[in-house]
């Protein structure tokens, strides 16, 4: 089965740059989204085909995908970003996610 | 503004059938091209897709519990179901639905979610 692998964790400045990868085998030829789930809540979409962000998601979320690897870029991450984030992709008509990266904002 | 809610039992008994209802509300579950989605979280882990409805009834599984679960609609009530048998305390979960556009589409708004516990 089609796996997506993801770092446990990512701890970043109040400010600085975030970035969350998601690797999977030719995961370039796949559309990549990404998730943002904070304590106790549900899931919420912050980019959808590799880079497009929903309404309301702050221009600071942005992502890319290309080979084997998509990323998830938070610049100038605010405390307000501090959540678990998923990448998700599909693979034979089935929906994959990525075991989930946290990112704490020290 | 599409919404979705979760209800369900709380608990289930080993062995036994969760069954679990999703509400939409805002817009109507036989809009062209929407798919409808369950998902489950276990205390402390990671998202995991449990399958996804079409208002026709046309349902997709992952393999990892196909041949336990079953997802439909009832239009006429703008509501859509699951239905998982031979629950184990593995089953225990947060239980969402979602709503997506198109069949491989990217999923949004969630509902809130409902935890299931599965316990004797």
């Amino acid at each position: 089965s089609y796996e997506l692998t993801q770092p446990p964790s990512v701890s970043v400045s109040p400010g600085q740059t975030a970035s969350i990868t998601c690797s999977g085998d030719e995961l370039g030829e796949k559309y990549v989204c990404w998730y943002q789930q904070k304590a106790g809540q549900s899931p919420v979409l912050v980019i959808y085909q590799d880079d497009k962000r929903p309404s309301g998601i702050p221009e600071r979320f942005s992502g890319s995908n290309s080979g084997n690897t998509a990323t998830l870029t938070i610049s100038g991450t605010q405390a307000m970003d501090e959540a678990d984030y998923y990448c998700q992709a599909w693979d034979s008509g089935t929906a994959v996610f990525g075991a989930g990266t946290k990112v704490t904002v020290l | 503004q599409l919404q979705l809610q979760e209800s369900g039992p709380g608990m289930v008994m080993p062995s036994e059938t969760l069954s679990l209802t999703c509400s939409v509300s805002g817009g109507s579950i036989s809009s062209s091209g929407y798919y409808w989605g369950w998902f489950r979280q276990p205390p402390g882990k990671g998202l995991e897709w449990i399958g996804s409805i079409y208002y026709s009834g046309s349902a997709d599984y992952n393999p990892s519990v196909k041949s336990r679960v079953s997802i439909s609609v009832d239009t006429s009530k703008n509501q859509f179901y699951l239905r998982l048998g031979s629950v184990t305390a593995a089953d225990t979960a947060v239980y969402f639905c979602a709503s997506a556009y198109d069949s491989t589409g990217y999923y949004s708004p969630w509902g809130q979610g409902t935890l299931i516990t599965v316990s004797s």
